[in-house]
């Protein structure tokens, strides 16, 4: 099976500090493709990063950043100087390939809720 | 740009009404997605189309009924649902299907359903 976890369903920084969210997938796949998405209160589903199996080097986007480990299936983001605006449910996804054919479709993790707080 | 935008943002509908959810998008994208999203819990695919062809049904009920009219629109015909399907209906598009980071998703706003 192919799943993915996020094991902290709930997490809460101060605003200007460093959060980390851990997510962990499982595949027997050797390349494959990883994503942070958030969804704000107001729902709107948003890419934050993307990473490569291939690509050794963590994806950064701004204050975003991800400690790819591909040998411990690995996959976790590092928001630095948290903004209120961060506040969010952050879902990792993984690009799971569906049978012999060239389908796939995103495996989710259950998501962590990021309060920052003032 | 990466705007994908939906119509209605909210929608409630008795078991018995017919309704439609519209997704639109206009960065040429050529793969679209249905998902429903329930409060708290990540979005479960329902609908993939590739090239305005259907490529993934999720064994989604008769009771939702996709259209892909063109490139840039997807539909979502509802009939005779259920109140357990009262959720978030989330449209996302991709560049491409089956072509790696092409495959990235960019997705709506959301419609808001309830039925009643």
């Amino acid at each position: 099976a192919q799943t993915v976890t996020q094991s902290q369903p709930e997490m809460s920084v101060q605003e200007a500090e460093t959060v980390t969210l851990s997510c962990t997938y499982d595949t027997s796949e050797n390349n494959y493709y990883l994503f942070w998405y958030k969804q704000p209160p107001s729902r709107q589903m948003i890419l934050v990063i993307r990473q490569e199996a291939y690509k050794q080097q963590n994806a950064t986007e701004n204050r975003f950043s991800v400690n790819f480990q591909k040998a411990a299936k690995s996959f976790s983001l590092k928001i630095s100087d948290s903004q209120l605006g961060d506040t969010a449910m952050y879902f990792c996804a993984f690009m799971k390939r569906l049978n012999a054919g060239n389908n796939r479709k995103l495996i989710w993790g259950l998501g962590t809720s990021l309060a920052v707080n003032p | 740009d990466t705007e994908v935008t939906q119509t209605p943002k909210h929608l409630v509908m008795g078991m018995t009404n017919k309704k439609s959810l519209k997704c639109e998008q206009h960065m040429g994208h050529r793969a679209m997605y249905w998902y429903k999203q329930k409060a708290k819990k990540p979005p479960e695919l329902m609908f993939v189309y590739s090239y305005e062809k259907l490529s993934i049904n999720e064994s989604v009920p008769s009771r939702f009924s996709p259209e892909c009219p063109n490139s840039s629109l997807l539909n979502l015909h509802l009939h005779a649902l259920q109140p357990e399907d009262s959720a978030l209906y989330l449209c996302a598009s991709s560049q491409e299907f089956r072509q790696g980071l092409q495959e990235t998703q960019y997705f709506g706003p959301g419609t808001r359903l309830l039925v009643l």
